[in-house]
């Protein structure tokens, strides 16, 4: 168990709808990373937070937004969802930075777009 | 821009033998070199890493084998087994980037075969 939480494993919703997907960080770690996992992209970066701040951006969609909270969980919004949005999204955290402090990620979130 | 390049897509490999997957990187900013397996359903976890002022790490049956010259770096597996059969992501790391963005690679599913 890696100790980052999220939530929720499975969501089936459709085209042109919003969600969000939540993730509680493992206990201490200041870090929030957002990735996107689909099958012929692999592993893509979305954006990371650091201590309730935006650190980096990635190839995050402007219909995609985050936030990290006081508490450092982090939230993931989807909005007018496409067919193409369908993936596996991730969350990972990390102390500090990845070279001192390995990522440790959740078990995702399955998005299905219909 | 895909900025780590990994191969093959897709390994097998008998019970027994040597699993050898390969990764090359353009950013000579990279700084640290991270291996991370994940099992289905599972989130990816850190498996070994590498830094640039080694050319090799053993932990292990799993041994990565770094190039700096070439701007390669190779993940290999000694006497692998079925319970090694998973997705296997390299990634690399510049910490002078003022972000902590990891960069994966596209992924290679190994199956080993009994």
């Amino acid at each position: 168990d890696s100790g980052v939480t999220q939530t929720p494993k499975h969501l089936i919703t459709a085209t042109g709808q919003r969600v969000t997907l939540r993730c509680s960080p493992r206990s201490g770690d200041l870090s929030v990373y957002w990735y996107q996992q689909s099958l012929d992209q692999g592993l893509q970066f979305l954006i990371q937070y650091y201590n309730g701040e935006e650190r980096a951006k990635g190839n995050i969609l402007e219909r995609f937004s985050a936030q990290q909270f006081p508490d450092l969980h982090s939230e993931l919004n989807l909005s007018s969802l496409e067919l193409g949005d369908s993936a596996l999204y991730f969350c990972a955290s990390s102390a500090v930075a990845p070279n001192n402090s390995p990522l440790h990620f959740g078990n995702g979130t399955r998005l299905t777009v219909t | 821009q895909q900025q780590v390049k990994q191969s093959p897509q897709s390994l097998i490999v008998q019970k027994g033998g040597i699993s050898i997957i390969n990764c090359a990187y353009e950013n000579t900013a990279f700084d640290y070199f991270p291996w991370y397996q994940q099992f289905p359903g599972k989130g990816p976890a850190l498996l070994i890493a590498i830094r640039p002022d080694v050319s090799e790490k053993k932990e292990g049956r799993f041994t990565i084998s770094f190039n700096k010259s070439a701007k390669q770096f190779s993940l290999h597996i000694m006497d692998s087994q079925p319970g090694d059969s998973a997705t296997y992501f390299c990634a690399a790391y510049a910490s002078g980037a003022g972000s902590y963005q990891l960069t994966f690679g596209k992924g290679t599913k190994l199956s080993v075969i009994p």
